[in-house]
């Protein structure tokens, strides 16, 4: 019963591919994030969906299309897979939590692509 | 468009407290600051986080200066498991929501 979980964990694909990433919360948060990891391990936010609406595009791609069918699911879909895609992408879900004390993102285990 | 800074790495021994430093000097009044540790490539897991108090949980204790221009985390004894990179993180106001900004990190080492 693990709280967000990603699969695949690891993707391995050719140049030109398009795979996809499927990430689920049993948490029953409203707000689902995808998050880019590069070689150099800096984490940077690419999309945020609040109940099923997409809220946040941080200039990614379009060939990055998130899709978020319910709110407890947010899956990213990439086609014409580059060189550099290849990265850790984490899922993270988030908790609003009351008497405004902020709120807390909780992260997959990642998926690591690696495009040859 | 990393809103912290912090050392890229620090060395702990064992059992002592390791102290962990970061800079967010451009923070607005209520953006928070987050932190989170990664162990391997593991998913990020949350820490403590806090807005102008102190603030202390079961993992750590958060000191923010009165300005709000820094922080330190504060791991009370630590243990090997707590090797991971530590990351310091602003969190601000965006298109109705949160976006979370993540600095660089900083490696700790804790040592046997």
């Amino acid at each position: 019963d693990t709280a967000v979980s990603q699969t695949p964990k690891y993707l391995v694909t050719q140049m030109g591919n398009d795979k996809s990433i499927k990430c689920e919360q049993n948490l029953g948060h409203d707000t689902m994030y995808w998050y880019k990891q590069d070689s150099k391990k800096f984490l940077k936010i690419m999309f945020s969906y609040n109940n099923k609406e997409l809220i946040i595009n941080e200039t990614v791609p379009n060939r990055f299309s998130p899709k978020s069918p319910d709110k407890a699911h947010l899956n990213l879909h990439i086609n014409s897979l580059e060189l550099g895609d290849s990265a850790v992408y984490f899922c993270a879900s988030s908790l609003r939590l009351s008497g405004g004390k902020g709120e807390k993102l909780f992260f997959g285990s990642g998926t690591q692509l690696s495009v040859l | 468009d990393a809103k912290t800074t912090q050392p890229p790495s620090m060395d702990c021994a064992e059992g002592r407290a390791a102290n962990l430093p970061c800079n967010h000097s451009t923070i607005s009044g209520n953006e928070y600051v987050y932190w989170y540790r990664q162990i391997h490539s593991q998913g990020p897991q949350y820490i403590i986080h806090g807005l102008k108090n102190n603030e202390t949980n079961e993992m750590a204790s958060l000191i923010i200066t009165e300005d709000r221009k820094s922080s330190t985390l504060i791991l009370p004894h630590a243990t090997l498991r707590d090797t991971a990179v530590y990351y310091c993180i602003v969190r601000v106001r965006a298109s109705g929501t949160y976006k979370y900004i993540f600095g660089t990190g900083t490696r700790l080492k804790v040592l046997a």
